[in-house]
């Protein structure tokens, strides 16, 4: 069966560091990977999605992730991290044979001065 | 485009109440679908749809129905309201996985329920 694990429930970052948020997946052919964002009382909004080719993949605001097959992970980093992105944080898959996505349990981001 | 309407934004049922979340969407999308987010268990699928007259269940379907008579809309409706259905409901939509590949899920700005 299709999972996904967000191992971090909250991660607490100083603005200015880097920041890297941790998804690993469970899906049997190469999935669809998203990284979606919600901010305090909004819907979720796409920060960026892998479907094939190169690995490295760039997104909205700054966000960029990895696609490890060896690992099923699929990590969003981000080089000096503002305040404004305090928010969670989900990571998804997609699956073509059950035209479906499957999300994480999420990670909440909270962001010190 | 609007993209992905829900309606109510807020609502408070008492126990036992039945109601319908409504959902439209313009970008003429196949897929449609429907998730409650409760704290510590990320977005959960309800119902999903396919194709208007194709609807299908998912992870946590007891106590909710869904049609789609159109390709716009997917309502979801709770029968009986009871207390453990008080969350935040998404609804989403999409081009086909299976069709498209390269697309991804639009939300809604939810509606939050109260169940009482």
């Amino acid at each position: 069966a299709q999972s996904v694990t967000q191992p971090d429930i909250h991660i607490t970052v100083s603005e200015g560091a880097s920041l890297e948020l941790r998804c690993n997946y469970s899906y049997g052919a190469t999935p669809y990977l998203f990284w979606y964002v919600q901010s305090p009382g909004q819907g979720l909004q796409l920060l960026l999605k892998y479907f094939s080719g190169d690995t490295l993949v760039q997104g909205i605001k700054g966000f960029e992730a990895e696609f490890k097959r060896s690992q099923s992970s699929f990590n969003l980093r981000k080089p000096s991290v503002h305040w404004s992105d305090a928010a969670e944080y989900f990571c998804a898959v997609g699956v073509n044979t059950g035209n479906q996505f499957y999300f994480g349990t999420g990670t909440s981001l909270t962001v010190i001065p | 485009n609007a993209g992905v309407t829900q309606t109510p934004k807020f609502q408070v049922l008492k126990t036992g109440q039945s109601m319908t979340l409504q959902c439209a969407q313009d970008m003429n999308h196949e897929y449609m679908s429907w998730y409650r987010q409760d704290p510590g268990m990320g977005l959960r699928l309800i119902h999903y749809s396919v194709g208007a007259g194709i609807t299908d269940q998912g992870e946590v379907p007891n106590g909710y129905n869904v049609s789609r008579s159109t390709t716009e809309d997917f309502p979801l409706r709770l029968l009986s309201a009871a207390p453990s259905q008080t969350s935040v409901y998404f609804c989403a939509s999409s081009y086909s996985l299976k069709d498209i590949g390269n697309t991804e899920a639009f939300f809604g700005q939810g509606t939050r329920l109260t169940v009482v």
